[in-house]
């Protein structure tokens, strides 16, 4: 199935420092999306990407698709403690009807 | 409220025993799907479906057998063949292949 790279594995902010995680695919995606998983939780959906060099905001959140639709990021601004848990990319490949890949997820952990 | 109903939320079981998972959605989504996570991983796809009657393999299907009789269930089969059936396992669905996931609670299996 498609293969998408997400980077870093674990991240340590102190609450007020923003963050990101970046996502890496080899092939085009024809979307990606976006979860986050609260420890000890399941993934919710944050949203969705489709256009080439799309920008969405949900408050302090910010999230890109690349030009070229091989990559994207998340970047959060001035961290709070709701913030922690892990966020997931996620793509489907283009053409093929692989199901939905996720990347291995990058932990966000916030010491205040 | 419509949603996805995973069950039992804890399950343990020993080895060389076939176990069935419950799934069950009201949310009239044609695509369902199984994940299974390990400690610290991300989503990895087992099994997943389209529509009713028909499913795919995704990539670690070895060792587990589901079906799609009905629209509302997708229930997934850890069989005896499953080397290291003990994980946590997410049960998701769709409106259609290609759109965002809504994820049940999760199932813990525990293999001993």
């Amino acid at each position: 199935g498609q293969q998408v790279m997400q980077i870093p594995q674990y991240q340590h902010v102190q609450e007020g420092e923003d963050f990101t995680t970046y996502c890496n695919s080899s092939t085009t995606l024809s979307n990606i999306q976006w979860y986050k998983q609260r420890p000890g939780g399941h993934p919710v959906f944050l949203i969705q990407l489709v256009k080439s060099g799309e920008v969405k905001k949900q408050k302090r959140l910010t999230f890109q698709f690349g030009e070229a639709k091989k990559n994207s990021s998340l970047h959060i601004t001035a961290t709070q403690t709701t913030d922690v848990g892990t966020y997931f990319c996620a793509a489907y490949s283009g053409g093929g009807a692989d199901g939905l890949t996720f990347g291995k997820g990058t932990h966000l952990i916030i010491q205040p | 409220d419509g949603g996805i109903t995973q069950s039992p939320k804890y399950l343990f079981r020993k080895e060389g025993q076939n176990v069935t998972l419950s799934c069950e959605q009201n949310l009239n989504h044609d695509a369902m799907y199984w994940y299974r996570q390990d400690p610290g991983q991300g989503l990895r796809l087992i099994y997943y479906s389209q529509i009713v009657n028909d499913f795919q393999k995704g990539d670690i299907a070895e060792g587990y057998s589901v079906s799609r009789e009905k629209k509302e269930s997708f229930p997934l089969t850890v069989t005896s063949a499953q080397k290291n059936p003990t994980a946590f396992y997410l049960c998701a669905s769709s409106t259609s292949y290609n759109s965002p996931l809504h994820f049940g609670n999760g199932t813990r299996l525990t293999v001993t």
